[in-house]
């Protein structure tokens, strides 16, 4: 079974500094996709960025980007100019890509909170 | 678009009680999950419809646990009867086919269960 693994119980970053949550997953796929998820004391989780596997390129959405490193199974999330807005839960996230039988599930990691100091 | 819809957005009921979560997906999804959310073991699968059939819900923690989808546009997740260690957030999610999108969650129900 996939597994997913946030190290960083707690981050903190001054405002309009820049911050990496890292991820790092488990699997024999070759296949997969990845996500980033926002969580903000509001409770809704809230989709930041993707990742395709097969794709090399690291997505990028505005000040969020991604270092996906897929032999080392990393898929860290940097955010860039931080924001008092950007405090939250960030939880990363794994689905595989065999279209079989219980595979459209997610696995998320225990996610990082996020604080930014004005 | 009113998003995915969930309620009540809190519950508090007591021990032994039927406590049941509701939960209207986006129009013209295919897939609706169903979550919980501890501080101890975060966000766990409970089960997924496909086209308002379960597909897999080995996550369902026992018997008490049920879940339904009788249309498209609306499931439910009961609990009867609940128990302390089923206080959590409990979230519902829908997606398009395929997922590879991510999911567009609910705001969660927080149940309390005394």
């Amino acid at each position: 079974a996939q597994t997913v693994t946030q190290s960083q119980p707690e981050m903190s970053v001054q405002e309009a500094e820049t911050v990496t949550l890292s991820c790092t997953y488990d699997t024999s796929e070759s296949d997969y996709y990845l996500f980033w998820y926002k969580q903000p004391p509001s409770r809704q989780m809230i989709l930041v960025i993707r990742q395709e596997a097969y794709k090399q390129q690291n997505a990028t959405e505005n000040r969020f980007s991604v270092n996906f490193q897929k032999a080392a199974k990393s898929f860290s999330l940097k955010i860039s100019d931080s924001q008092l807005g950007d405090a939250a839960m960030y939880f990363c996230a794994y689905r595989s890509a065999m279209s079989q039988g219980g595979s459209e599930k997610l696995v998320f990691g225990k996610g990082t909170k996020l604080t930014v100091n004005p | 678009d009113a998003g995915v819809i969930q309620s009540p957005r809190h519950e508090v009921t007591e021990m032994g009680q039927e406590v049941t979560l509701r939960c209207k997906p986006i129009s013209g999804h295919d897939y609706l999950f169903w979550y919980r959310q501890t501080m101890m073991r975060g966000l766990e699968l409970l089960i997924y419809f496909n086209n308002n059939v379960p597909i897999d819900d080995s996550g369902m923690p026992e018997d008490r646990f049920s879940a339904k989808m009788p249309n498209a546009s609306f499931s439910t997740l009961k609990i009867q009867p609940s128990e302390p260690r089923d206080s959590a957030v409990y979230f519902c999610a829908s997606s398009l086919y395929p997922v590879n999108y991510g999911y567009t969650f609910g705001s969660g129900t927080r149940l309390t269960v005394v």
